[in-house]
This record gives C-alpha cells, structure tokens and sequence, in this order.
C-alpha cells in the first residue's frame, strides 16, 4: 500500500519557472523525504525533512512540512531541462528502516 | 563501481517461468531492501535485509516471492511460477543503518537502476 499521494500527478511548466509538488500523507511518521527517478539516473535522493522541522532548503530546492494536516510540498525555483523527471514524497513510519512511497508527480519543463 | 547495480537490467519471462534477480550492493552498507515499482506507480516495499537476517519479508505479495542475502552482501529476488502481474521494475536499494545504532540520522537508502521484468 502507498502512504502518500502527491499533487498534482503531472505537472508542465516553461523552463525557468518555479514548479511546486505537493504530497498529503496518512500516519504519523519520524521523516519525510523526496526523491526524483529519471532514465538516466533511477531514483536519487534529493532532501529530507525531519517530523520536527517545518522547512528546509537545498540549493533550488525548498521543502515545506505541515504535521497537523499531514502534508509536504516541493519548490523547485528556476527551473531547468534536466529537472524534467518524477518526484516522490516519502515517509519513514516511526523509525521503521522501510521507505513507503507516494505515486509520484510527473514534471515536464519545456524549452 | 560506487553504488547498487543490478542484474539483469532487462528480463522477459514466460508466464509460469522462474527468474532469479540479482542486487550488489555497496560494499560494506548493512541493510538492503527490495521495491517493486509498477508503472505509472511509486516503489512499493517488499523486503529487508539487516545484514544476512530478513527482518521484514511483510511486503511481498505472495509465498512465489522469496528473498535471501546469506552472506550479508549480495542478494537474490526469487519469483516461482512468474505471472503477468508480476511484470514490474524491481529496485533494490542499500544503506548503512544498523539496529538500534544511527550510524546517521536518518536511514537514507541508495538504490540501483532497476530490473525490468516482463512476463508475457
């Protein structure tokens, strides 16, 4: 079964654009996690957000965590050709050492 | 190599064939997990390893599905008797979490590029 469902489930936008993700999930967890899965590279890591954080940033990266409605969402600020790829939230349920997986947003950037 | 490979990266079976399916994972990382991801679909979890010992096995979808890792190192993704339903890419993913240790704080798992199976 799948924890979390992302929003919207595809997504295309110019390039140099910000795109924003959005990902609702349903139990209690300790973490968050995003992950980006492209052809060429599989799935990678890109950032992770403690249960106890409520923002983050990396490079062009910005995550956002909200515990009372169970919710995160991704910005990623100008973006670019080889940002094109499907984005996951992820949630790690109390310690548990598996990663359960949302559906994913498909994001296009166009030239 | 630095990171997860798999093999074999493509693999066509006949429905009701066997196929074994391989991870290496990076050398000295203790866990290991198995994903199935269907398309169109995130990866879903199928099973853990903690060194040789399968400590969640709570994701595979039925008793055809057999894992093993007995030296701790690489592992094998048995299916028996393959249906097309199993057509799906399995992702096999290592990180250096111990028990009840945090070697880091959270449990960031790297993953390989995925076996692509297809059942006809």
């Amino acid at each position: 079964s799948q924890q979390g469902e992302e929003d919207p489930q595809a997504l295309s936008i110019q390039e140099g654009e910000n795109a924003t993700m959005n990902c609702s999930y349903k139990t209690s967890i300790n973490n968050l996690q995003w992950y980006r899965q492209n052809s060429g590279r599989g799935l990678v890591h890109l950032i992770l957000i403690r249960s106890n954080e409520r923002e983050k940033h990396s490079g062009r990266l910005r995550v956002t965590l909200d515990t009372s409605k169970k919710s995160s969402s991704l910005l990623i600020t100008a973006s670019r050709a080889a940002d094109t790829a499907s984005y996951f939230c992820a949630t790690s349920p109390n310690r548990d050492d598996k990663i359960i997986f949302g559906k994913g947003t498909r994001l296009h950037i166009l030239p | 190599g630095a990171g997860v490979s798999q093999s074999p990266r493509y693999k066509v079976a006949k429905r009701g064939q066997d196929v074994a399916l391989r991870c290496d994972p990076i050398s000295g990382h203790v866990s290991l997990f198995w994903y199935q991801q269907a398309l169109g679909q995130g990866p879903e979890f199928l099973t853990y390893f903690q060194n040789e010992a399968q400590l969640d096995k709570s994701g595979l979808p039925s008793d055809r599905f057999f894992a093993e890792r007995p030296e701790g190192s690489v592992s094998t993704l048995k299916i028996q008797r393959t249906q097309q339903e199993d057509s799906a890419v399995y992702l096999c993913a290592s990180s250096t979490r111990l028990a009840g240790l945090l070697i880091r704080s959270y449990n960031e798992q790297f993953f390989g590029p995925g076996t692509r199976l297809t059942v006809l």
